[in-house]
């Protein structure tokens, strides 16, 4: 079982649709959990992060964390062109490593005009 | 303010050859990643370094790499020999404390 798994996708979605992005981690002493964007020939950047179980909203973003189930989700709200890109989803760890982070291969998400 | 910097941007070189890619980390930021990415790996941390000092390199594929950070504001990441499997993105991100990674541009790497 990989550190962390994504479905590679692509996710397609119409312009204005949610799209919902989803990431499972093996290790559960993983505390801190991340959102990188990344388009095509660049490097990633970081969009959201989440430490605690719940919800955390950033304008389009919400990231869900549910440490029970060894599960972190991201939500784009009101899609645009501009999120077609690569989304890789990183935790921290193992535990006892904490400044590692162990990324997913990622979900290339496609929003269609 | 100037973000992480690599050189080169891209390298194509011949199997067997020596390669060294370059980083310059954001002013001010402690630790430094180096990352490879490939579409079948993903994403693979290979090494990093805290205050100049390597923590884990558990992630170096095997001895023909290797990485220095001979001071807060430069390190390297060398292979020798090259083989066409190091073909690759070599990124290198850098933090301050426990904040966000922030990642270079990116090192292209053909080995032929």
């Amino acid at each position: 079982q990989k550190e962390v798994e994504q479905n590679s996708g692509p996710l397609s979605v119409p312009e204005g649709a949610i799209a919902s992005l989803n990431c499972t981690y093996s290790d559960r002493g993983s505390q801190s959990f991340f959102w990188y964007r990344q388009y095509s020939g660049k490097s990633p950047e970081l969009i959201m992060f989440i430490y605690s179980n719940g919800d955390k909203e950033d304008g389009r973003f919400t990231a869900q964390l549910n440490k029970a189930s060894q599960y972190v989700s991201l939500l784009i709200r009101d899609s645009q062109p501009s999120d077609s890109a690569t989304y890789l989803c990183a935790v921290n760890g193992p535990s006892g490593a904490t400044n590692k982070l162990i990324f997913g291969t990622g979900t290339l998400l496609a929003v269609q005009p | 303010d100037a973000g992480v910097i690599q050189s080169p941007r891209h390298e194509v070189t011949e199997m067997g050859q020596e390669v060294t890619l370059r980083c310059k980390p954001i002013s001010g930021h402690n630790s430094l990643f180096w990352y490879r990415q490939t579409m079948m790996r993903g994403l693979e941390l290979l090494i990093y370094f805290n205050n100049n000092v390597p923590i884990d390199d558990s992630g170096m594929p095997e001895d023909r790499f290797s990485a220095k950070m001979p001071n807060a504001s430069f390190s390297t990441l060398k292979i020798q020999p090259s083989e066409p499997r190091d073909s690759a993105v070599y990124f290198c991100a850098s933090r301050r404390g426990a904040e966000t990674q922030y990642f270079g541009p990116g090192t292209r790497l053909l080995v032929l």
